[in-house]
């Protein structure tokens, strides 16, 4: 069936690195845009970065930019967000997300 | 930065119907999606471009837009429906998306 499934989180102290993970099955990957999204614990749902289906184009939040990359491999039907100098604010759920497909999250907290 | 506006609350009786609106410069241009979200679960798409409704969900969901306005209409809403509901949406470059900041449905 078709599915999304994130991986990576954890709990990383302030100024450093996380890599997530994204794995799709049951669609053909490489014809979609794939989303970042990310939910703080008790806040509503925030839009972080996009990228096109195959990588050449990518969008980021501005709260976001300059510290998170969004990448994707095609040939893994994996979506990834490099997260660096992370923040006691990016502590969140994030999900990865296609249109009506969405993973179950992973949870990311920022806490020294 | 661009910004979608949501009530942040919208209450009715079962069986009645329940309007959620979102407004934003760029709708007159742009596709809004709603999203259901019940508690400790993933978001759910209930409308896509507007007024379509993917396969699966109710049709007691729908959904229109006007001008710089989208409303998400839930015609005899039940007990279940009771969740928050984003609608979701790009500036006018199409690059950068944005949620508006959810509206609370309670029905009772």
């Amino acid at each position: 069936q078709v599915q999304l499934v994130e991986s990576g989180g954890g709990v990383v102290q302030p100024g450093r690195s996380l890599r997530l993970s994204c794995a799709a099955s049951g669609f053909t990957f490489s014809n979609y845009p794939m989303h970042w999204v990310r939910q703080a614990p008790g806040k509503g749902l925030e839009w972080v970065a996009v990228i096109s289906n195959d990588g050449s184009n990518k969008y980021y939040a501005d709260s976001v930019k300059g510290r998170f990359t969004i990448s994707r491999d095609n040939s893994k039907n994996t979506l990834y967000l490099q997260m660096n100098s992370l923040r006691a604010e990016d502590t969140a759920v994030y999900y990865c997300a296609s249109g009506p497909v969405w993973g179950k999250g992973t949870t990311v907290t920022v806490s020294s | 930065s661009y910004e979608l506006t949501q009530p942040p609350s919208v209450s009715v009786s079962p069986g009645q119907t329940a309007r959620i609106t979102c407004s934003g410069d760029a709708l007159p241009k742009k596709y809004a999606y709603w999203y259901q979200q019940k508690s400790g679960q993933a978001p759910v798409l209930v409308i896509y471009e507007d007024s379509k409704r993917p396969s699966g969900i109710p049709e007691r969901f729908s959904g229109s837009s006007s001008g710089t306005m989208a409303t998400l209409t839930i015609s005899g809403a039940q007990v279940e429906d009771e969740a928050d509901f984003y609608c979701y949406s790009t500036d006018s470059s199409g690059n950068h998306w944005v949620f508006g900041g959810g509206t609370k449905l309670t029905v009772l």
